[in-house]
């Protein structure tokens, strides 16, 4: 275990639901940011909150919704998504900076769309 | 921006053997991290090694351990004795050392897909 914790581990929706992809960490961490991962494709960064602050948005289609109401949680809030969104969707922290500074992840969400 | 570049998409091993995976990146920061992070199938992505840019010692774990070159910006791992469940995807990650202020982010390279053969 890492310390990040995600849930669902697997979500499987039509293209007309609306869902929530959570994450979750306890390890003083104050960055936490999202990743698209596909199949034969690197890790894409989708978001990135910086002490509660939405720092980065990659060009992310706004069928995702971010959300981070505190320094611990993180959400992806997903409605009206396509078949090519189908992917394993990872969330991870890390501190800002530090002499142990790396990257620690969850196990993901694998997310199909039907 | 920072690219890292790993240009082993497959790789194999047999078990007991060395197999060394290559990493090269861009940057113009002189202070970052470098990270071998492992993904076993259907497993959690977790840390293998990390190096700091400063430190000229090459960074080792049990079997893993790294060539870290900054002036050429190639970190490659190097895993011996291989095991069956060192088969997964490895991925060669680029962090910059940020400020107080600001943030960091961590880069992937594509990966390496590493089977090891019984």
């Amino acid at each position: 275990e890492t310390g990040v914790t995600q849930t669902p581990r697997h979500l499987v929706m039509g293209m007309t639901n609306k869902k929530s992809l959570k994450c979750e960490q306890h390890l003083g961490h104050n960055a936490m940011y999202w990743y698209k991962q596909s199949a034969k494709k690197p890790l894409e960064l989708m978001f990135v909150y910086n002490f509660k602050e939405q720092t980065e948005n990659n060009s992310v289609p706004s069928r995702f919704s971010p959300e981070c109401p505190n320094s611990s949680h993180l959400f992806l809030h997903l409605h009206t998504l396509q078949p090519e969104d189908s992917a394993l969707y990872l969330c991870a922290s890390s501190q800002v900076m530090g002499p142990n500074t790396e990257a620690f992840f969850g196990q993901g969400t694998r997310l199909t769309v039907v | 921006a920072q690219t890292v570049t790993q240009s082993q998409p497959e790789m194999s091993v047999q078990e007991a053997e060395t197999v060394t995976l290559s990493c090269t990146y861009d940057t113009s920061e002189n202070n970052y991290y470098l990270f071998w992070y492992k993904q076993p199938p259907s497993r959690q992505m977790i840390l293998v090694i990390r190096q700091e840019a400063y430190k000229q010692q090459n960074a080792t774990e049990n079997r893993f351990s790294v060539n870290f070159q900054k002036a050429a910006k190639s970190f490659s791992l190097k895993i011996s004795d291989s095991q069956l469940g060192d088969t997964a995807m490895y991925f060669c990650a680029f962090m910059k050392h940020g400020e107080k202020t600001s943030y960091d982010k961590v880069i992937f390279g594509p990966g390496t897909s590493l089977s090891v053969i019984p």
